[in-house]
């Protein structure tokens, strides 16, 4: 069974750089048939597509997060990450990553996801 | 970027009713909407792919249908463990984008 796992800081002060990392365990990363994705939730509120990554390291951000946002892969430990530069208190969410199928782009299967908050 | 409006946003629910939720895409998008179940404190899971596709272990009182800019999602004989809220997604073009939820009560 496909698990997605995020790990990282649950609290970054504004103006800095927010980073995360989902592990994935049960499937490789490399399976030519995925995107890998992250999308967050601002605390209750709807959900919001950050950005995706193919295992040959394309990727495909939201033009609203693009400037700060970059997401990359490490085939070698079957896991990618996210980093969001110049954070404020608009980007405190629970940030999911999740599989996306290549075809429908549909998101598959989610990670538990993780709250960020961002605070001094 | 397509917008997608959903409604309504609440619906408060008797168990075994129907309940139909709505999903208007800003413009044409053919068939790539998906709906997803968030339960309390859960992440999403994927219910219904490319507008009215059934998902191996969803219930079949979870069904989709529409096509082009407006689609919907209908639970057949609600029951208790449905209490959630629910989104569409279109993956017709990029950015990927989510419609703003609908949040399904139990009466």
């Amino acid at each position: 069974q496909l698990q997605l796992q995020e790990s990282g800081p649950g609290l970054v002060k504004p103006s800095e750089t927010l980073s995360l990392t989902c592990t994935v365990s049960g499937g490789s990363i490399s399976s030519s048939s995925y995107y890998w994705g992250w999308i967050r939730q601002p605390p209750g509120k709807g959900l919001e597509w950050i950005g995706s990554i193919y295992y040959s390291g394309s990727t495909y951000y939201n033009p609203s997060l693009k400037s700060r946002v970059t997401i990359s892969v490490d085939t070698s430990k079957n896991q990618f990450s996210l980093k969001l530069s110049s954070v404020t208190a608009a980007d405190t969410a629970v940030y999911y990553c999740a599989r996306q199928r290549l075809r429908s782009c549909a998101f598959d299967y989610w990670g538990q996801g993780t709250l960020v908050t961002v605070s001094s | 970027e397509i917008v997608l409006t959903q409604s309504p946003d609440f619906q408060s629910v008797t168990p075994k009713e129907k309940v139909t939720i709505t999903c208007r895409a800003s413009q044409s998008i053919g068939s790539s909407l998906h709906w997803y179940q968030q339960k309390p404190d859960q992440s999403p899971k994927l219910l219904i792919k490319y507008a009215s596709q059934s998902i191996s272990g969803v219930p079949s009182r979870f069904s989709g249908s529409g096509s082009g800019t407006d689609f919907t999602l209908t639970i057949n004989s609600l029951e208790a463990e449905d209490a959630a809220a629910y989104y569409c997604h279109q993956s017709s073009s990029l950015p990927w984008t989510f419609g703003q939820g609908t949040k399904v009560e139990i009466k």
